[in-house]
């Protein structure tokens, strides 16, 4: 199993261009999330998903949107990218059984000028 | 607002010592879990605890859990150089448990 991928490793982008950051887990989980985490700080939720066809907002989704089209997969887009979202990113996934630990990805590092 | 702090926020010890670090946090929970995070990379799940226990054992790490104080401690006995790293405290919101709400971390150095 190749776990929680993640895509691109590192991104720079100019204010106002939008990208879509890639997730993928062959581990069949339902739930997923996205997290941003900034220096200093522990991780902050922006998504998440329990299932496919299913996203919920987290603590921070301003600026943000997903889809889970398949179990596998949980893109996340920014829209017109700002400065403030400067931010290493990290896609989760977990079983949908309440307590179950979470599986990370390596992360994306972006910059946004 | 963050649901889990961390305290310290920042640990330095001799190879060897044990190290503790604490967590707090606000609301009702179904568990807690402990991550790691070595410097770049992602977290990696340590231990759970669930509401209904109050102390678990893995290897080096011992957890507490106070559920009436809404505090956590993580005890890593004999630390080793390669300990150095970030640990975070995660909380399930009883509320929402399907949420993982994560505090600020300690960062710890174990000098060899």
């Amino acid at each position: 199993n190749a776990g929680v991928t993640q895509t691109p490793k590192f991104q720079v982008l100019k204010t106002g261009q939008s990208m879509t950051l890639q997730c993928a887990q062959d581990m069949n989980h339902e739930y997923m999330s996205w997290y941003r985490q900034d220096p200093g700080m522990g991780l902050r939720l922006i998504h998440y998903s329990v299932g496919a066809g299913i996203t919920d907002q987290g603590e921070v989704p301003n600026g943000y949107n997903v889809s889970r089209s398949t179990t596998e997969d949980f893109p996340l887009r920014l829209l017109s990218a700002a400065p403030s979202q400067t931010s290493v990113y990290f896609c989760a996934s977990r079983t949908e059984i309440q307590g179950s630990e979470q599986y990370f990805g390596p992360g994306t590092r972006l910059t946004v000028t | 607002s963050q649901q889990g702090e961390e305290d310290p926020q920042a640990l330095s010890i001799q190879e060897g010592e044990n190290a503790t670090m604490n967590c707090s946090y606000k609301t009702s929970i179904n568990n807690l879990q402990w991550y790691r995070q070595n410097s770049g990379r992602g977290l990696v799940h340590l231990i759970l605890i669930r509401s209904n226990e109050r102390e678990k054992h893995s290897g080096r790490l011992r957890v507490t859990l106070d559920t009436s104080k809404k505090s956590s401690s993580l005890l890593i006995t004999a630390s080793r150089a390669a300990d150095t790293a970030s640990y975070f405290c995660a909380t399930a919101p009883m509320d929402s448990s399907y949420k993982l709400i994560f505090g600020s971390g300690t960062r710890l150095l174990v000098r060899p």
